[in-house]
């Protein structure tokens, strides 16, 4: 089945400190990946996404993901937390047909 | 701009009433979608639109019905309420397909006893 998981439910780490938010996928041909922010009562923000190019891909507030086609992998990234970043971040993958599939998402939480 | 606009915030049904949940968007955007978010399942897609008169089933369309008869809106409608249809409902767009960021909407609250 074409899906994708973010393996941890939560992820805590000390501000200043670099961030890791897991994301893989399972789609057939080339994803499309992106990762979106939710803060409380509220609806989803977009941080970033892959289509094609450079695995590297850079977004908002200092975000950061590598796109890892062997691994199939697209994990999250910051490398100086933010007390201000804590909130629910979720991985999606557009399908072929411009169906999506998101992962149940990971609550991040940065401690002073 | 306002964006995806959703109303109402919040909703309390009984089990077999129906009701339309509103969603319009300023954007001349031609995506949109509607999502439900469940604890611990994230967003799963209930219906998509990629423009006026073409709709599209998502992954839990069951219970739904949805159209598209303009760009701006795309309501969301429930036949028949169940206790299983207790979510929060979101509404996005995005300018052309899914390939694009998708803009959403401050969502509805919804309980159904």
């Amino acid at each position: 089945a074409q899906s994708v998981a973010q393996p941890e439910d939560q992820v805590n780490v000390a501000e200043g400190n670099p961030l890791t938010v897991k994301c893989t996928y399972s789609v057939s041909g080339n994803p499309y990946l992106f990762w979106y922010v939710q803060y409380p009562n509220r609806g989803l923000q977009f941080l970033l996404k892959y289509i094609t190019g450079d695995n590297l891909v850079k977004g908002s507030y200092g975000f950061e993901a590598e796109f890892n086609k062997s691994q199939t992998s697209f994990h999250l990234k910051k490398p100086s937390a933010l007390v201000s970043d804590s909130a629910l971040y979720f991985c999606a993958v557009r399908l072929i047909n411009n169906d999506m599939r998101f992962g149940a998402g990971t609550r991040l939480t940065v401690k002073p | 701009n306002a964006g995806v606009t959703q109303t109402p915030k919040f909703q309390v049904l009984k089990t077999g009433q129906s009701m339309t949940l509103q969603c319009a968007q300023d954007m001349n955007h031609e995506y949109m979608s509607w999502y439900r978010q469940d604890p611990g399942m994230g967003l799963r897609l209930i219906h998509y639109s990629v423009g006026a008169g073409i709709t599209d089933q998502g992954e839990v369309p069951n219970g739904y019905n949805v159209s598209r008869s303009t760009t701006e809106d795309f309501p969301l409608r429930l036949l028949s309420a169940a206790p299983s249809q207790t979510s929060v409902y979101f509404c996005a767009s995005s300018y052309s397909t899914s390939s694009y960021e998708q803009y959403f909407g401050p969502g509805t609250r919804l309980t159904v006893t």
